[in-house]
């Protein structure tokens, strides 16, 4: 009930391509669905984040699909650029009275060629 | 940079032993995490602290424990350790206790027993 199912593990693209980055979730009690982008030797740093409220939010060339129905949600990045080389987390975390935590997916190492 | 500093940033100690692991959060931050990063459990949360007191529990071994101080900086033990303890521990923290606020992560601390 708490896992993060994220696909695919690994993805090759060219530049100036879209990446797409897939994630299911079961818990319907996540109420927050934030990515994350994590360069070697680096913590993960946000790079966006929804609400269940809306099916989509787009910042720069980075867009945040939301299927609540699904259960699913995913990350396009359009444009992909080498400097966007880098291991991508989906995360998921639900409102609880005490605290919080981040249940994430297992990562997706992308590769963006010149 | 995220704010967020985590002491050492490298550590090899020897099975058996017993390690701490520094943190100090983003100024104006309450919220203390520790995540755990091994190539086979992917990102893994530990602990969630909120000014001082201990306010969610994850996966965490009963030989792992943490506290926060009144400064707000934190402290994982590792005691006992064994070789699967070897992974890269990152601390966050964010300002509030709630789902949604944004979760800044340090750099880490990568821990190798041998």
């Amino acid at each position: 009930q708490q896992q993060v199912k994220q696909s695919p593990q690994s993805l090759i693209v060219q530049k100036g391509g879209i990446s797409i980055i897939n994630c299911a979730y079961e818990n319907t009690a996540f109420d927050y669905f934030p990515w994350y982008q994590q360069f070697p030797g680096k913590g993960p740093a946000l790079l966006i984040a929804i609400r269940p409220d809306v099916s989509e939010k787009k910042e720069g060339r980075f867009t945040i699909s939301f299927n609540k129905s699904a259960k699913q949600f995913s990350l396009h990045i359009m444009d992909s650029q080498p400097g966007d080389s880098a291991t991508y987390f989906c995360a998921a975390s639900r409102r609880e009275t005490s605290g919080s935590r981040l249940t994430f997916g297992e990562g997706t190492q992308l590769t963006v060629n010149p | 940079d995220s704010g967020v500093t985590q002491t050492p940033k490298h550590l090899i100690t020897a099975t058996g032993q017993r390690v701490t692991l520094r943190c100090s959060p983003r100024s104006g931050d309450l919220s203390v995490y520790w995540y755990q990063q091994s190539l086979d459990q992917g990102l893994q949360f530990l602990i969630h602290y909120y000014n001082g007191e201990e306010r969610a529990k994850g996966n965490i071994l009963e030989r792992f424990s943490a506290q926060q101080f009144p400064d707000l900086h934190s402290e994982l033990n590792l005691s006992s350790l064994e070789l699967g303890d070897s992974a890269l521990y990152f601390c966050a923290s964010s300002v509030g206790v709630s789902s949604g606020n944004t979760i800044y992560f340090g750099e880490g601390s990568w821990l190798t027993v041998v």
